[in-house]
């Protein structure tokens, strides 16, 4: 199975900040990454996918990068409502694993 | 528009069965791939199960393999999980979700549902 390390767990961050979380695979994904963000209460929203490609209706603040086994989520400048949990996660066909998550707080 | 409506949730003692249920509008169902995921109380996600687009194909996660049936009907648009054999750790809240690109196998999820909370425990 295909193990994905997200860091950090926690984050404290202010408004304004530029924010990065790191995702990393036990193996080579290419570029099958997703990055999903989660409120309390709610199901989670795709924010990215394939690696880099933002979703209709994301606001451009939020970026993906990387291929193979490491990538990245950034946030290039947090709002009040970003504050939430992201997940990254791997969708190789018959293969799908979570990162642990990463809770984006406040400072 | 998209939508994905858990229900069957409930309490189960040890060692009993639940049948979840996830009913789809909006989208032709019979082409996507659907998959269940689940979240325990202040845990993260883990993928649970997955079934093709016309249910010739299905995949569990090992913690569920074997006690857990993934199926689809798709001349009524709705998705199932039977759970037999439940344990304390299978104690989650229980989402489907809707991958984005039909007929694959491979894909992000791009819609899911609220959500049902499963609690096992004598």
């Amino acid at each position: 199975d295909i193990q994905m390390t997200q860091s950090p767990s926690t984050l404290s961050a202010s408004v304004g900040d530029r924010v990065t979380i790191t995702c990393r695979a036990s193996q080579s994904i290419s570029s099958w990454l997703a990055w999903y963000q989660q409120k309390p209460g709610k199901a989670p929203k795709v924010l990215i996918s394939k690696a880099s490609s933002l979703e209709s209706g994301v606001p451009s603040r939020f970026s993906g990068s990387g291929s193979g086994t490491e990538f990245t989520l950034t946030i290039s400048s947090l709002q009040p409502d970003d504050f939430a949990t992201y997940y990254c996660q791997q969708y190789n066909p018959y293969s799908w694993t979570f990162g642990q998550g990463t809770k984006v707080e406040i400072k | 528009q998209v939508q994905l409506v858990e229900s069957g949730g409930g309490v189960a003692q040890p060692g009993g069965s639940l049948r979840l249920s996830c009913g789809a509008s909006g989208f032709t169902f019979s082409h996507y791939g659907m998959h269940w995921v689940r979240q325990a109380p202040g845990k993260g996600l883990e993928w649970v199960a997955f079934i093709r687009y016309d249910g010739g194909d299905q995949s569990y996660a090992e913690s569920v393999k074997g006690r857990f049936t993934i199926s689809r009907d798709n001349s009524n648009n709705t998705l199932y999980l039977q759970m037999n054999s439940l344990r304390d750790e299978d104690t989650s809240v229980y989402y489907c979700a809707k991958i984005a690109d039909s007929y694959a196998s491979g894909s992000h999820y791009d819609y899911w549902g609220q959500g049902t909370l499963v609690s096992v425990s004598s």
